[in-house]
């Protein structure tokens, strides 16, 4: 069965600190991961990983895919209150395409 | 660009009425779309692959009786909850994948619509 696990599953901390979240991943027909971020609609696409080791970032956020650990981790560096939200990570490939998500983490920036 | 429109974005319904939600694709056409459920504060479950003009793909442990799912057009799909009990009440929410993607995962999500069955 495909299964997407991240941790921790919440997470709380002070604005300014660095945060680092996890994802794990089951091997079968795997495609990419696939990071989000959602508030409180709709998920908003953050990065896709394809291939491991090469990290991608987007100013305070970055990620990066090892394959040999069937892993994904994102940081966060100098957390802001707008960064408190739930952050999916998403296991893309099978026949269809289709994305199996994570179990999220929940992550809490206070000021 | 790359616009997905959901209707309603909220309703209440009783309990054994049906409800429809629609999902569109505004600016681009999607020869697939995903229709997820969400529990509060947990992950999106994946309910169903809708493809344009074929029957819609469930995953397991998904009702397809309970769950009508029809892709009409290239730019619509539409999720039919029948009979719908409270444990039916959740955030639903569907992506659309372009048909230029090819061979990437790009998705692009609705604002979900949030169901709540008395």
């Amino acid at each position: 069965e495909d299964k997407v696990v991240q941790s921790p599953l919440s997470l709380v901390v002070h604005e300014g600190d660095t945060v680092t979240l996890n994802c794990s991943y089951e091997v079968t027909n795997f495609r990419s991961l696939l990071w989000y971020k959602q508030e409180k609609k709709a998920p908003t696409f953050l990065f896709m990983l394809t291939s491991s080791g090469i990290e991608k970032k987007s100013g305070r956020l970055s990620s990066i895919l090892d394959k040999k650990e069937l892993s994904s981790i994102l940081n966060i560096t100098a957390t802001q209150t707008g960064d408190s939200a739930i952050y999916l990570c998403a296991r893309a490939g099978g026949a269809t395409n289709k994305l199996i998500f994570g179990t999220g983490t929940l992550l809490a920036v206070q000021p | 660009g790359a616009v997905v429109s959901q209707h309603p974005s909220w309703v209440i319904c009783k309990s054994g009425t049906s409800v429809k939600i629609e999902c569109r694709s505004l600016d681009f056409q999607a020869t697939t779309m995903f229709w997820y459920r969400q529990f509060p504060k947990q992950s999106l479950m994946l309910m169903a692959t809708s493809n344009e003009g074929s029957k819609a793909t469930y995953e397991q442990g998904v009702e397809k009786d309970k769950f009508l799912i029809n892709h009409a057009s290239l730019t619509l799909s539409t999720l039919t909850v029948t009979s719908a009990h409270p444990e039916d009440s959740s955030f639903y929410i569907c992506s659309a994948r372009p048909i230029l993607a090819g061979a990437t995962y790009e998705q692009y999500f609705g604002p979900g619509t949030r169901l709540t069955v008395t």
